[in-house]
C-alpha cells in the first residue's frame, strides 16, 4: 500500500506563474490536508477537504489559493500569480473517515518563487 | 485556538538521557496526538492517546493526559542521537465533522551523541 504521495518534489517558479500541487492519498483514504510550513516553523494548516467537497478552507489566503479533491484523481492545490512569500514546503495528509484515525503525510513539495 | 503549544521550543540533551515535552490546548478534545518531523520531511504519526485515557506507552514512548489541566506530556526514554527532530502535539477537538488538525511550533529536541 502505497503511502501519500506528492509531486512534484520540488517546483520552480517565476513571479506570477501558476503552481499546481497535486497529491494522491493513501488507498481508502477519502480525506486530504493540506499545510504549509516556512523554515523554523511548525506547519500552518491551509484546507480541509473531503472527496468533492471543501470542509474546511479557513487557513486558506482569500485570493490566489484554491484547493479540490474531485471524485476521480488526485487533489490539486492551486496557486495563482505566484509571488516570492508564497516560497515554502507545502505538505498534503489524508485519513480514514473517522475522527480516532491519524494522519498520513506525504514528503511535501518545496515551492521556490524566483 | 485548536492548536496545541508545545513547550519548550528546543531542547537540547545528551544521548542516554530522557526527554520531557509539554503541550497545553484550550478546547475538549476527543483525542491528542503526537507527530515527529525529521529535517525538510513530512510528520510521522507516533501515538494517539483518548480523552478517556490518562497514560499510553510506545516502545521508548510515554504519553500523558490530563484533560482537567487540558494538557499533555511526550516522554522519550534512553534517547538516541536519531530522536533528533522537532515534535508536535495536535488536540483534535471534540464533537462535529470537522476533523482537521492543527499543529503549533513544535518542540525542537537535539540529542547530542
Amino acid at each position: 500500500n502505497a503511502g501519500v504521495m506528492q509531486n512534484p518534489r520540488h517546483l520552480v517558479r517565476r513571479r506570477g506563474q501558476e503552481a499546481r500541487l497535486r497529491c494522491s492519498p493513501m488507498k481508502g483514504h477519502s480525506h486530504v490536508y493540506w499545510y504549509r510550513q516556512l523554515p523554523e516553523e511548525g506547519l500552518k494548516f491551509m484546507v480541509y477537504l473531503q472527496k468533492e467537497n471543501i470542509i474546511d478552507e479557513s487557513g486558506m489566503p482569500k485570493e490566489r489559493f484554491s484547493a479540490e479533491f474531485p471524485k476521480e484523481g488526485p487533489s490539486i492545490l492551486r496557486i495563482q500569480q505566484v509571488v516570492r512569500g508564497d516560497s515554502a514546503a507545502y505538505f498534503c495528509a489524508s485519513s480514514p473517515p473517522s475522527p480516532n484515525e491519524k494522519l498520513f503525510f506525504g514528503s511535501g513539495t518545496q515551492l521556490s518563487v524566483l | 485556538s485548536q492548536q496545541g503549544e508545545e513547550d519548550p521550543q528546543a531542547l537540547s540533551i545528551q544521548e542516554g538521557e530522557n526527554a520531557t515535552m509539554n503541550c497545553s490546548y484550550k478546547t475538549s478534545i476527543n483525542n491528542l496526538q503526537w507527530y515527529r518531523q525529521n529535517s525538510g520531511r513530512g510528520l510521522v504519526h507516533l501515538i494517539l492517546i483518548r480523552s478517556n485515557e490518562r497514560e499510553k506507552h510506545s516502545g521508548r514512548l510515554r504519553v500523558t493526559l490530563d484533560t482537567s489541566k487540558k494538557s499533555s506530556s511526550l516522554l522519550i526514554t534512553a534517547s538516541r542521537a536519531a530522536d533528533t527532530a522537532s515534535y508536535f502535539c495536535a488536540p483534535r477537538i471534540l464533537g462535529g465533522s470537522n476533523y482537521k488538525l492543527t499543529f503549533g511550533k513544535g518542540t525542537l529536541l537535539t540529542v547530542n551523541p
